[in-house]
């Protein structure tokens, strides 16, 4: 089956330590992405990379970083330079030609840092 | 500016239609989208529109796209308990190669028996 898969669905973390969030596709996107998603707000874009070993900071990139070795996966780490972690983060992709774009999400992660 | 609002909540009987709205900001959109939410879940896209129709539909949805007050909705008819979500409205803005998918704060849909 394709799809995308994110691990673990639930993380915690004490405050201090980075942790890395997994994020593997096997719809052959050339595109993927990292949301952030808080209670009662919209899905808030992290970084995004439309090619292997490229990307670009999105809307609230500082505290994380990513990679993009390769075209199957995209890795988020979140440092402790990120001051609230907490939060359910949604990982997707999509064709970079296609009709219209979609994205296709993984099930989420939800990270407590305590 | 790039901006996508919605309303965060909606009640509505069984059987009845959902009509959820959703305003944007940006003339240059190509795509609208309307992506549904379940409870812990990730983000499963319903429909969508190209800015240059007017409606669509498909099955129970009705999208309806009104360019000039930047103004999308989407009708779910006979509303199930199933429908229960967030239901989140997108825009795809073009930037020379790249897209950028903007998304409104979700509209969370409850539904009465």
């Amino acid at each position: 089956d394709g799809g995308i898969t994110q691990s673990p669905k639930y993380l915690f973390r004490k405050e201090g330590q980075n942790v890395t969030l997994s994020c593997e596709q096997n719809l052959n996107h050339d595109a993927m992405y990292w949301y952030r998603q808080d209670p009662g707000q919209g899905l808030r874009l992290i970084y995004y990379s439309q090619i292997v070993n490229d990307f670009q900071k999105g809307d609230i990139a500082e505290g994380y970083s990513v990679s993009r070795e390769k075209k199957e996966s995209f890795p988020l780490t979140v440092t402790s330079a990120q001051k609230n972690p907490t939060a359910f983060y949604l990982c997707a992709s999509s064709m970079i030609q296609g009709a219209a774009y979609e994205q296709y999400f993984g099930p989420g992660t939800r990270l407590t840092v305590t | 500016g790039e901006d996508v609002e919605q309303s965060l909540f909606l009640s509505v009987r069984e059987g009845d239609s959902s009509v959820i709205n959703c305003t944007y900001t940006d003339s240059s959109s190509t795509y609208l989208y309307w992506y549904k939410q379940e409870p812990g879940a990730g983000l499963q896209l319903l429909t969508y529109i190209f800015s240059n129709m007017d409606m669509k539909q498909d099955q129970r949805l009705t999208v309806l796209l009104n360019k000039k007050d930047k103004h999308l909705s989407l009708r779910i008819a006979d509303t199930q308990t199933g429908d229960s979500a967030i239901y989140f409205c997108a825009e795809t803005l073009l930037y020379s190669s790249a897209s950028k998918i903007i998304f409104g704060s979700g509209t969370r849909l409850s539904i009465r028996p």
